[in-house]
């Protein structure tokens, strides 16, 4: 059965300084994997997706992730980053029945 | 184009009762999938529907169960309500078939508290 692990708990990192999120997964075939940012009190809003091609996908609000089919991760990046990215971020592996596996999720804290 | 609407938004029940949530899709869209989210266990699946028919079922007891309407909008029962089924109740919506390149849709979810 597939499973995600995201290592992180909690992050904590100034405003304006990189991040990276960590997330691995487990699954036997070609994974459709995605992260998701939930507020919050808020549903989850889909950031980035990878099903094939390109291993270094770009998403929204400057995120962008890169898939490592040797290291099975899928680590979420961002530059720079803003108060307002204060946010949990879940990793999610999606497979063929529809449905997704998300991972522990990660609380990224911003300090100012 | 309007998102995924879930009512309520917040409920309050005591054990032994039974609750109906309800998810509308976004228009167009034929697949509802529902999850729930606890602290302690994290999101997890529930069951998903596509054209009226349950086509995927997660590790869940027969308390919890669904169906969805021909206009796509879905509703998800739990019967005699335990104190572990307080949670966050979310409905995704995409557009149908296999996994259409994963635009899963999230509503904000219904908070289910149950005293």
């Amino acid at each position: 059965a597939q499973s995600v692990t995201q290592p992180d708990i909690h992050i904590t990192v100034s405003e304006g300084a990189s991040l990276e999120l960590r997330c691995n997964y487990s699954y036997g075939a070609t994974p459709y994997l995605f992260w998701y940012v939930q507020s919050p009190g808020q549903g989850l809003q889909l950031l980035l997706k990878y099903f094939s091609g390109d291993t270094l996908v770009q998403g929204i609000k400057g995120f962008e992730a890169e898939f490592k089919r040797s290291q099975s991760s899928f680590n979420l990046r961002k530059p720079s980053v803003h108060w307002s990215d204060a946010a949990e971020y879940f990793c999610a592996v999606g497979d063929d029945g529809n449905k997704l596996v998300f991972g522990a999720g990660t609380i990224l804290r911003v300090k100012s | 184009k309007a998102g995924v609407t879930q009512t309520p938004r917040y409920l309050i029940k005591t054990r032994g009762q039974q609750v109906t949530l309800s998810c509308s899709p976004i228009s167009g869209h034929r697949s509802v999938s529902w999850y729930q989210q606890t602290p302690g266990q994290g999101l997890q699946f529930l069951f998903e529907y596509f054209s009226e028919t349950q086509r995927n079922k997660g590790n869940f007891p027969g308390r919890f169960s669904g169906r969805q309407f021909s206009n796509s909008r879905s509703e998800m029962n739990v019967s005699t309500l335990e104190l572990g089924d307080s949670a966050l109740y979310l409905c995704a919506s995409w557009g149908g078939g296999r996994l259409v390149k994963g635009e899963q849709f999230f509503g904000p979810g219904t908070r289910l508290t149950v005293l």
